[in-house]
């Protein structure tokens, strides 16, 4: 048990459509990770919060937008995403001392 | 830098029988290495760490992993393979001090046989 819940599970979207991701974990944890994961491949890292503030963000493109309202909850907002952006895209906390990442179950994206 | 090679794409084994997925790794100082796995539409699932101490470390699901040093490898095992072990499996590394984010391997898909 991660203790990372992502919803939706899945969620199908146009490339006009704006749609946000969730992410929530209740362990006080104060850092929160983004992946974005195409199939049979390894997750790629987007976003990283730390204290609730963007500490790294890999070149993602500015379709993808993060928030972190509280240090329990993590938003993906998307807006005219490509049908290139149609992945598994998953949250990830750490472990308490830090050295471990454990996921969430992931929300398959489709963009049509 | 760090980085993570698993050499093979696929490993086809028959259930019974004892499994072996490979990995090998680089990083500058000590590594923390890790095996994930992930089932169909399914996020990564933590199997095993290792930090430090026993070369042999033990996870979930009966599977193990041994350290090796000398040839910087951290393959991962299970005595008898089920048909439920079928997964893609990954290999991780990050190295004691330098940054929190690992560097994950492409991944090897696992094929256990009926």
């Amino acid at each position: 048990d991660t203790e990372v819940t992502q919803t939706p599970k899945h969620l199908v979207m146009g490339m006009t459509n704006k749609k946000s991701l969730k992410c929530e974990q209740h362990m006080g944890h104060r850092a929160m990770y983004w992946y974005k994961q195409k199939a049979k491949k390894p997750p790629e890292l987007m976003f990283v919060y730390s204290y609730e503030k963007l500490s790294i963000n890999e070149s993602v493109p500015s379709r993808f937008s993060p928030e972190c309202p509280n240090s329990s909850l993590l938003n993906l907002h998307l807006h005219a995403l490509q049908p290139e952006d149609s992945a598994l895209y998953l949250c990830a906390r750490p472990s308490l001392g830090g050295d471990t990442q454990y996921f969430g179950p992931g929300t398959r994206l489709t963009v049509l | 830098a760090q980085s993570v090679a698993q050499p093979e794409d696929q490993v086809n084994v028959a259930e019974g029988n004892p499994l072996t997925v490979k990995c090998t790794y680089s990083v500058s100082g000590n590594p923390y290495l890790f095996w994930y796995v992930q089932y169909p539409n399914r996020g990564l699932q933590f199997l095993l760490k290792y930090i430090t101490g026993d070369n042999l470390v033990k996870g979930s699901y009966g599977f193990e992993a041994e350290f090796n040093k000398s040839q910087t490898s951290f393959h991962l095992k299970k005595p008898s393979a089920l048909v439920s072990d079928s997964a893609l499996y990954f290999c991780a590394v990050r190295s004691l001090g330098g940054s929190y984010i690992p560097t994950f391997g492409r991944g090897t898909s696992l094929i256990v046989h009926p």
